[in-house]
């Protein structure tokens, strides 16, 4: 059985500044993993998606990692803006296969002004 | 292109009343899976449909159930509402059962008085 953990739980720096988000899963024969940005009470909006084959993906400010051996997927981003302030969530595919996906907790970001 | 579309945005109903809620994916995706969104238990995997078939199911009671149709549009219905069912419900969709990752709507929020 999947499951995804994140860490920090919430973060609020202040504006400019670069950093990263943590994801970890327990099982590793992921297809891909797909990084969210939520903002209150909205759907989700897709980050990146990441194939089992690639290490990384970037999409402007926004890089993502992913190393199947260690469990783990790390999202950076770069010059953070007071518009980055969301709820970032992971997901990573349910029994080892793109059935659906397991969501973690989410990391709350706050940028600051 | 058209995203996924959701339907209603909002609802309001009394406890022991049954709830039918749409989804609309992208055109051409053919997987459509629904999630129950709570403060307390996060992004939780209600099923799966793909090609009007249910191919997974999460661990949730017999009240809860839905289908899908030839034209890949999606309901999801929930009896006998109880207060614990208010929460925000997402839709997502995908080509092929996420391996090119899930594309989600906005959500139907759900308020069970």
């Amino acid at each position: 059985k999947q499951e995804v953990t994140q860490i920090p739980a919430a973060l609020s720096v202040p504006e400019g500044e670069n950093l990263v988000l943590n994801c970890s899963f327990t099982d590793s024969a992921i297809y891909n993993l797909q990084w969210f940005r939520q903002d209150p009470g909205k759907g989700l909006t897709s980050l990146l998606l990441i194939q089992s084959s690639q290490r990384e993906q970037t999409s402007g400010r926004l890089n993502a990692s992913l190393d199947k051996s260690s469990g783990r997927s790390t999202l950076y981003i770069a010059a953070s803006q007071p518009g980055d302030s969301a709820t970032y969530l992971c997901a990573a595919p349910y029994e080892g296969y793109g059935q659906n996906f397991v969501f973690g907790p989410g990391t709350r970001l706050s940028v600051l002004p | 292109k058209a995203g996924v579309t959701q339907t209603p945005r909002y609802l309001i109903k009394t406890r022991g009343q049954q709830v039918t809620l749409s989804c609309s994916p992208i055109s051409g995706h053919r997987s459509v899976s629904w999630y129950q969104q709570t403060p307390g238990q996060g992004l939780q995997f209600l099923f799966e449909y793909f090609s009007e078939t249910q191919r997974n199911k999460g661990n949730f009671p017999g009240r809860f159930s839905g289908r899908q149709f030839s034209n890949s549009r999606s309901e999801m219905n929930v009896s006998t509402l109880e207060l614990g069912d208010s929460a925000l419900y997402l839709c997502a969709s995908s080509l092929e059962t996420g391996i090119y990752g899930y594309t989600f709507g906005s959500g139907t929020r759900l308020t069970v008085v």
